[in-house]
């Protein structure tokens, strides 16, 4: 079945390190999303990407950056990573031709900084 | 932007009863509101969705209502079963537009057998 990949899945680091966060997907699908998830706080919107072109920050954006390698790939960085980055973080796509509306999540990966 | 408040932020719920999750919402062109369900561990799904050209939409036990004029929607779950336990989140998309949700914080329903 077609399907969102996220790798790893589950990470820990240090403070002040760098890390990245990997999606692949096999929808054939051109939007491309990264969330975090806190407890009590929902999902907040880090990146979304249309296509290879085009990204755009979301909400809350400041100390994450992102990569579209590819229609099927996005990437998440973290380039200084510290404690309050501390979550589950997933990343999600859609698909313009089919509306665009209905958001598919992968597995999710969850980090932890120390 | 977009905010949306969602509540309660627990529910428990005996086996069969009915369970009601509320949300509001503040940018009036919002035009899409799904409901996704996040079970222990795994991945948020969507469970059901409704446009705002529609007032209601059922799909077996669970519906969702919309009210535009008042801004807001909820989601009803009859007949409740333990699996049903979960986290459950409200969306709108944002402006209006087809790409961007706003999600709210989420409700953790359990129900007790």
């Amino acid at each position: 079945d077609a399907d969102v990949t996220q790798t790893p899945r589950n990470r820990i680091t240090k403070t002040g390190k760098r890390i990245m966060l990997e999606c692949s997907q096999t929808k054939g699908h051109d939007r491309m999303y990264w969330y975090r998830q806190d407890p009590g706080l929902g999902l907040r919107l880090i990146y979304y990407s249309f296509d290879v072109k085009d990204i755009n920050k979301g909400e809350i954006s400041d100390g994450y950056s992102v990569s579209r390698q590819a229609q099927a790939k996005f990437s998440l960085s973290l380039e200084s990573a510290i404690p309050n980055q501390t979550a589950l973080y997933f990343c999600a796509t859609s698909d313009l031709g089919t509306g665009g509306y209905e958001q598919y999540f992968g597995p999710g990966t969850r980090l932890t900084v120390t | 932007g977009e905010n949306v408040e969602q509540h309660p932020s627990t529910l428990s719920v005996q086996e069969g009863d009915s369970a009601v999750i509320k949300c509001t919402y503040s940018d009036s062109a919002s035009n899409y509101f799904p409901w996704y369900k996040q079970e222990l561990g795994k991945r948020p799904q969507l469970i059901i969705d409704i446009r705002s050209n529609v007032g209601e939409k059922k799909d077996q036990r669970i519906a969702v209502t919309l009210n535009k004029t008042a801004k807001h929607f909820s989601l009803h779950i009859t007949e409740t079963q333990p699996e049903d336990s979960a986290v459950y989140f409200c969306a709108a998309s944002e402006g209006g537009s087809n790409y961007k949700l706003t999600f709210g914080k989420g409700t953790l329903l359990t129900v007790n057998p």
